[in-house]
């Protein structure tokens, strides 16, 4: 069946310094989303990509969609103490409602 | 509040047990899932409704059996489940994301209920 993998699982990282997470599906995709997970929360929508080769930026956030459709990375400029949090992507292919999700990058942000 | 509210937050029931959680989305949304979040898992698919009628079931045992009754409403019944069960069981809503079909255009952005932190004994 479809996976999604993400790397790494877990990073830590000087308030400052950037991150990224990579995402990478065993299939082709439609779209793929970005989730954050709070610690003892749930997850909260960031962004959806669409087309190949997409970039999007919120903010110190950059989002890249790859060009065959099938990997996708978060960046994150100058990390900050409210980052800290599980980054999920979330991905689906053309005509479901399946989601399947990444298995997530927790990211630690140390002041 | 994200819209979707899911009930109990917190079950703890026995192997015997038989119980069930509830979601309710106040989003207008027409399909709703059921996701399972265990600590060496990432977040599982378990069910997709999509204007009432399931369209996806993961593989589930059935000892897990969903209903919904309507859009707004989805419910999880539980029955002699196991130990390892024991997981945050996360609702979410959609907007069915190809316009035209509501007359509405969206994302098919997931709101996701804070969950129902359950552990079998």
């Amino acid at each position: 069946g479809q996976q999604v993998m993400q790397i790494p699982q877990y990073q830590h990282v000087q308030e400052g310094e950037d991150f990224t997470t990579y995402c990478n599906s065993s299939t082709t995709l439609s779209n793929i989303q970005w989730y954050k997970q709070r610690p003892g929360g749930h997850p909260v929508f960031l962004i959806q990509l669409v087309k190949s080769g997409e970039v999007k930026k919120q903010k110190r956030l950059t989002f890249q969609f790859g060009e065959a459709k099938k990997n996708s990375s978060l960046h994150i400029t100058a990390t900050q103490t409210t980052d800290v949090g599980t980054y999920f992507c979330a991905g689906a292919t053309s005509g479901t409602y399946k989601y399947i999700f990444g298995t997530g990058t927790r990211l630690k942000v140390l002041a | 509040e994200t819209g979707v509210t899911q009930t109990p937050r917190h079950l703890v029931m026995g192997m015997t047990n038989k119980k069930s959680l509830k979601c309710e989305q106040h989003l207008g949304h027409n399909a709703m899932y059921w996701y399972k979040q265990s600590a060496k898992k990432p977040l599982e698919l378990m069910f997709v409704y999509n204007f009432k009628e399931q369209t996806e079931n993961n593989s589930v045992p059935s000892r897990f059996s969903p209903e919904c009754p309507n859009s707004s409403h989805l419910f999880l019944h539980l029955h002699t489940l196991q130990p390892e069960d024991s997981a945050l069981y996360l609702c979410a809503s959609s907007q069915d994301p190809y316009p035209g079909t509501s007359g509405r255009v969206n994302t098919g952005e997931l709101f996701f209920g804070e969950g129902s932190r359950l552990t079998v004994l």
